[in-house]
């Protein structure tokens, strides 16, 4: 769980859909998430799909988990200039993995920018 | 219910001296995470603690160190700084070392 990739940026206009991509490293990933972290600020908890799941969906946002290819998407709907920030994916392997539970990797995070 | 608090917000340091990051968990939370984000970068774990005793350890050298209190505050001290010490600092508390940890602002830290 050390190698969570990310593209490093994503430009879309107002009102598009925005996907934003992330590849993992351990299938046994129990939890994976996605944070969204604005200019000066900390990490906000957007969303997170659990393992077993293959789709999630929360108002203007969904996950999709492809396990066999060990990828991950957010889908951002109608996107705002609000939304425009890092975003990063991390994962959470399971503690008989020789990992701290609860103990996140992170990706190096997507800019997101929003134009008006 | 209060979320994660950290203090202080920014400081700088000189390259050798002592520093200590303090964080105030969320309410009902008894385990505390400390994660070092470096400009341009995701956060790296550097340890966490669950009930007063350090549970995991990341990649970091001795020189950072750690506790939790009974009431499950934290604090993240730094020894003999390095100039690649400089980053936001960050506490992230949950219950039980469960999953969804709440993230504070962060402390920003320039050593000099």
């Amino acid at each position: 769980g050390e190698d969570v990739e990310q593209s490093l940026f994503l430009s879309v206009r107002e009102g598009d859909s925005s996907v934003i991509n992330c590849t993992y490293t351990d299938s046994s990933s129990t939890y994976l998430y996605w944070y969204k972290q604005e200019p000066g600020a900390g990490l906000q908890l957007l969303t997170y799909i659990f393992s077993n799941m293959d789709m999630k969906q929360d108002q203007r946002l969904t996950v999709l988990l492809n396990k066999k290819d060990k990828h991950l998407s957010l889908r951002i709907a109608d996107t705002q200039t609000g939304d425009s920030a890092i975003y990063f994916c991390a994962e959470t392997p399971p503690a008989d993995r020789g990992s701290t539970l609860g103990r996140l990797y992170f990706g190096r995070g997507t800019q997101l920018t929003v134009w008006p | 219910e209060t979320g994660v608090t950290q203090s202080p917000t920014h400081l700088i340091k000189t390259r050798g001296q002592q520093v200590t990051l303090r964080c105030s968990s969320q309410s009902g939370h008894n385990t505390v995470s400390w994660y070092q984000q470096a400009l341009g970068q995701g956060p790296q774990f550097i340890f966490q603690y669950y009930r007063e005793e350090e549970n995991g350890r990341g990649n970091f050298p001795p020189r950072f160190s750690g506790l939790q209190f009974p009431n499950y505050s934290s604090e993240l001290n730094v020894n003999a700084l390095e100039l690649d010490d400089s980053a936001l600092y960050l506490c992230a508390s949950t219950r039980d070392r469960g999953y969804g940890y709440t993230f504070g602002s962060g402390t920003r830290l320039t050593v000099v």
